[in-house]
């Protein structure tokens, strides 16, 4: 049963342009999410979180949306750099500190 | 400041054999969380130990087990390894009651 999912397994985006990763969740008692970023050989590294009494939340050029009657989130990425090209998971949690990750999407940014 | 260490880098076992994975946490981190990722997938929760104690636990059979040392280092063994084990690894330290966790860069396991 997959509680987190990334449908997108690929994107590709043209360095300068926004990257939109998206994520849908079905456990309504979710109330934290978080998004990683992993290369290859590394372990994933934190880019930011949201809590769901939120509706946004703003990191540089990182912005996560949560929409909770839709159990759907999404990250935006503004503007693109090559350096942005690696594997992003979703992750939520229940409030107990154990993380569900989704299956990843691997974003390519094209110079 | 180092973050979190894990060894080995890549380990091959052999079907029924055991394995043991060790863990240094980041410094000032007391709170000690493992994952598996097979190919393809994203991290699946294995356990979390937190004062020497196992706190929580994912869908994982009992061949998995930990043990948390008074330094917060950490252990994963497996035992009576089947092929489906064979997956990259993550082992993840924080501060209790946070979500600030670091990861390392992982074990790559293979069974043969």
């Amino acid at each position: 049963d997959q509680q987190v999912k990334q449908n997108s397994p690929s994107l590709s985006v043209q360095e300068g342009r926004i990257s939109i990763l998206n994520c849908d969740y079905t456990n309504s008692m979710f109330d934290y999410f978080l998004w990683y970023k992993k290369y290859p050989a590394e372990g994933p590294t934190f880019l930011i979180s949201i809590s769901s009494i939120k509706d946004k939340n703003e990191d540089g050029r990182f912005t996560v949306f949560l929409n909770k009657s839709a159990k759907h989130l999404s990250l935006h990425i503004v503007p693109s750099q090559p350096g942005d090209s690696a594997v992003y998971f979703c992750a939520a949690s229940d409030g107990n500190e154990k993380l569900t990750f989704g299956t990843g999407t691997r974003l390519t940014i094209i110079p | 400041d180092a973050g979190v260490t894990q060894s080995p880098t890549h380990l091959i076992k052999t079907r029924g054999q055991q394995v043991t994975l060790r863990c240094s946490p980041k410094s000032g981190h007391d709170t000690v969380s493992w994952y598996q990722q097979a190919l393809g997938q994203g991290p699946q929760f294995i356990f979390q130990y937190y004062e020497e104690e196992e706190r929580q636990r994912g869908n994982f059979p009992d061949r998995f087990s930990g043990h948390q040392f008074p330094n917060y280092s950490s252990e994963l063994n497996v035992n009576a390894l089947l092929l489906g084990d064979s997956a990259l690894y993550l082992c993840a330290s924080s501060v209790r009651d946070t979500y600030g966790y670091t990861f390392g860069s992982g074990t790559r396991l293979t069974v043969v």
